[in-house]
C-alpha cells in the first residue's frame, strides 16, 4: 500500500523567509503527486501537481515542487512566504495502479509571521 | 460554477442519534470522493464513486457507515448510531478525471461538515 510522509508538522517562518516542506511516499511504481493547501477555516485546493514530464513543477501563489524519483521525493518550496501563506499544506500520492485512492500525508500547519 | 456544495456545515448531535451528511459534487464531474478529517488520523478516504457505483469503500470505518449517490448530482454519507469518535470533518470532493490517471485529476472539495458526537 502506498503512503506518504510529511516529517514536519509545524513550522513557523518570518515573511521573506524561504520555505521547503518535505514530502516522501512510499510506492515503487508510477505516481501522480500532488500538494493541497487547506487556508484556515476553508477547503482544501490544488497548490500543483506531477504526472509527468519536467520534474519540476510549478503551481499558484509562486510555490514549486521536485520530483525526485530516486529519492520518493516530492517536496514543496517558495522563495519568499509572505504573511497570506498561513495554512495547512497537503502532500498527496496516487500510484497509477492503485485506482482513485489518493493518500494524504499528515499534513504540515505553516505560520508565517508578519 | 457553485463548486462542491455540501451540507449541513456543522451538526452537533448525541451519541446514539442518526447522522446523514449530503454533497452535490460539481456537474459533469464522473468521481465522488468522502474524506473525513481528524487531527489523529489526518485525511482519510471513505469512499468513492464512479458514474455513481460505489468503487472502494474499503476505507469506511465499519457497518454504522454507509453511502449512497442515486443520481450524479447528489450522494449522502450516513452515520447510524453515531458515536463520539466519529466527531470529524467530513470532506465531499469531486474530480473529473481519475486522480490515477495520466493526467493526474484534481479534486475539488467542498467546504466540509463538521460533525460532533456528544
Amino acid at each position: 500500500a502506498q503512503s506518504v510522509s510529511q516529517h514536519n508538522h509545524h513550522v513557523i517562518l518570518s515573511e521573506a523567509a524561504s520555505l521547503e516542506l518535505g514530502c516522501n511516499y512510499s510506492y515503487g511504481g508510477t505516481v501522480n503527486l500532488f500538494w493541497y493547501v487547506q487556508y484556515p477555516g476553508q477547503h482544501l485546493q490544488l497548490l500543483l501537481k506531477y504526472f509527468s514530464g519536467d520534474p519540476l513543477v510549478k503551481g499558484i501563489k509562486g510555490f514549486e515542487a521536485e520530483f525526485i524519483k530516486s529519492k520518493f521525493s516530492f517536496n514543496l518550496r517558495k522563495p519568499s512566504v509572505q504573511w497570506s501563506d498561513t495554512a495547512e499544506y497537503f502532500c498527496a500520492v496516487n500510484a497509477r495502479n492503485a485506482g482513485n485512492m489518493l493518500t494524504f500525508g499528515g499534513g504540515t500547519r505553516l505560520m508565517v509571521k508578519p | 460554477d457553485a463548486g462542491v456544495i455540501q451540507s449541513p456545515r456543522h451538526e452537533v448531535t448525541e451519541m446514539g442519534q442518526e447522522v446523514t451528511l449530503r454533497c452535490k459534487p460539481i456537474s459533469g464531474h464522473d468521481y465522488l470522493f468522502w474524506y473525513r478529517q481528524t487531527m489523529m488520523r489526518g485525511l482519510e478516504l471513505l469512499i468513492y464513486f464512479n458514474n455513481n457505483v460505489p468503487i472502494d469503500d474499503s476505507g469506511m470505518p465499519e457497518d454504522r457507515f454507509s453511502a449512497k449517490m442515486p443520481n450524479a448530482s447528489f450522494s449522502t454519507l450516513k452515520i447510524q448510531p453515531s458515536e463520539p469518535r466519529d466527531s470529524a470533518v467530513y470532506f465531499c470532493a469531486s474530480s473529473f478525471l481519475p486522480t490515477s490517471g495520466r493526467f493526474g485529476g484534481e479534486l475539488f472539495f467542498g467546504e466540509g461538515s463538521r460533525l460532533t458526537v456528544l
